[in-house]
């Protein structure tokens, strides 16, 4: 059975750093185009990140350039999204998600999420 | 970039069919065959029910259905069930590499 699992989250103060990891099992992320998608309190989907199949190709939100880093470790089959200078507006659940092969842009496997609180 | 455009909610009775809009632009939900539906239920996962306008991954129901017109897009749930109650996200390829979501819609079943 394929499971996909985020951790790393937790209470954190503004303009501290954090790192996410997703790991899984039966499933190599590696092989895939991965995303991190958050979701903040009461509020809608927001994509954040991708890191290509390739390993070398990444692309950023407008909202967290410069300030998260989206990256992947083929032996350990995880995908890790680095936070730096967190804000309050980071505060969320986030997912990572594998990208549908065969061209669609589309998320056919999300993880349950992992929360980040930023509060001072 | 902004959102693609949802209404927060829409309602349907059991049996019924209901269509849910998400509009963009023509820099994404128009420019590119790339729109996917979500359906998330509190507590779980999302779950991708269809990816390029109208196509259904295996194992979603043909109950969903969806289309796309110009900068628009539509979801149809039809015949209605109680499991159907969630939210729904739509969201749309929006060049170099990056995606854009909806605000969401919340579908209850009444």
């Amino acid at each position: 059975q394929v499971r996909m699992v985020e951790s790393g989250g937790g209470v954190v103060r503004p303009g501290k750093s954090l790192r996410l990891s997703c790991g899984a099992s039966g499933l190599i992320l590696t092989n895939f185009d991965m995303h991190w998608v958050r979701q903040a309190p009461g509020k809608g989907l927001e994509w954040v990140a991708v890191v290509w199949s390739d390993g070398t190709t990444v692309k950023y939100a407008d909202s967290v350039k410069g300030r998260f880093i989206i990256s992947r470790d083929i032996y350990k089959n995880t995908v890790s999204l680095q936070i730096t200078t967190l804000r309050v507006e980071d505060t969320a659940t986030y997912h990572c998600a594998k990208q549908r092969g065969g061209g669609a842009y589309s998320l056919d496997f999300w993880g349950p999420g992992t929360t980040v609180t930023v509060s001072s | 970039q902004s959102a693609l455009t949802q209404p927060p909610s829409a309602s349907g009775s059991p049996g019924q069919s209901v269509t849910i809009s998400c509009t963009g632009t023509r820099s994404d939900v128009g420019g590119y065959d790339q729109v996917s539906w979500y359906q998330r239920h509190p507590g779980k996962a999302p779950k991708l029910l269809i990816f390029e306008v109208n196509k259904r991954p295996p194992g979603v129901p043909d109950r969903f259905s969806a289309s796309k017109s110009g900068n628009t897009a539509s979801l149809t749930v039809s015949g209605l069930q109680p499991e159907d109650e969630a939210d729904y996200y739509c969201s749309s390829f929006a060049g170099t590499n990056t995606l854009i979501f909806g605000g969401g819609t919340k579908l209850t079943v009444l």
